[in-house]
């Protein structure tokens, strides 16, 4: 499986962009890179995901490096509630059934 | 409204009962998958089920049991032989089958926080 590696927290301030980078060096051809966040004692929310080419949706960026080895998600203008843990993962191929495979996750706080 | 429910948020057993946890989804996703959380941990995958009547053994099966009679409905058993059962548990659907390319995007439910005494 290929991991991921990010840090362990990270401080923003309110209004600011966040960008959290996510190393994923031994990453396959096929494999996606996903983003989710936890809001604390609550279920994972899906942010976005890509497998090549930079994404952008109403939540946040995904810029994914030429090589894929690593990427970031920025969130363009943070606030108090995107206080939260992050998870970059990269989805399994097709044929191990494209489980997502959480790692430890990057921890944001957002500070007034 | 269209969604993910668990139930119960909290739920209280006693060392050696086994338990079972709900999940019902109503947004028609093939896929159902089971996941446990320990405090300042990731999540583990524990089973899935890409279709009707089929599941299969995640990273973390022992001690845990599932069924899937009905495409809205994904129980899990945490049974007695699971030494360490205290956990918050997360279920979670998805719109395609685990294998196929494409968005995965799962959607999770609440979460059932267990507390075995």
């Amino acid at each position: 499986d290929a991991k991921t590696t990010q840090p362990t927290s990270m401080d923003c301030a309110e209004g600011r962009a966040a960008n959290l980078p996510c190393n994923h060096s031994t990453i396959s051809g096929n494999e996606y890179v996903y983003w989710y966040r936890q809001i604390h004692s609550q279920g994972p929310q899906y942010i976005i995901h890509g497998l090549k080419n930079n994404e952008t949706n109403e939540m946040a960026s995904l810029i994914i490096t030429e090589d894929r080895k690593s990427s970031t998600l920025i969130l363009p203008h943070a606030t108090l509630r995107d206080t939260a843990v992050y998870y970059c993962i990269v989805r399994r191929p097709y044929n191990q059934g494209g489980k997502l495979i959480f790692g430890q996750g990057t921890e944001l706080s957002v500070k007034p | 409204d269209g969604g993910i429910t668990q139930s119960p948020k909290y739920l209280f057993r006693k060392e050696g009962q086994n338990v079972t946890l709900s999940c019902e989804q109503n947004l028609n996703h093939d896929a159902m998958y089971w996941y446990r959380q320990d405090p300042g941990q990731g999540l583990r995958l524990i089973y899935y089920s890409q279709i009707v009547n089929d599941f299969q053994k995640g990273d973390i099966a022992e001690g845990y049991s599932v069924s899937r009679e009905k495409k809205e409905s994904f129980p899990l058993t945490v049974t007695s032989a699971q030494k360490n059962p205290t956990a918050f548990y997360l279920c979670a659907s998805s719109a395609r089958r685990a294998g196929e390319g494409g968005n995965n995007e799962q959607f999770f439910g609440p979460g059932t926080r267990l507390t075995v005494l």
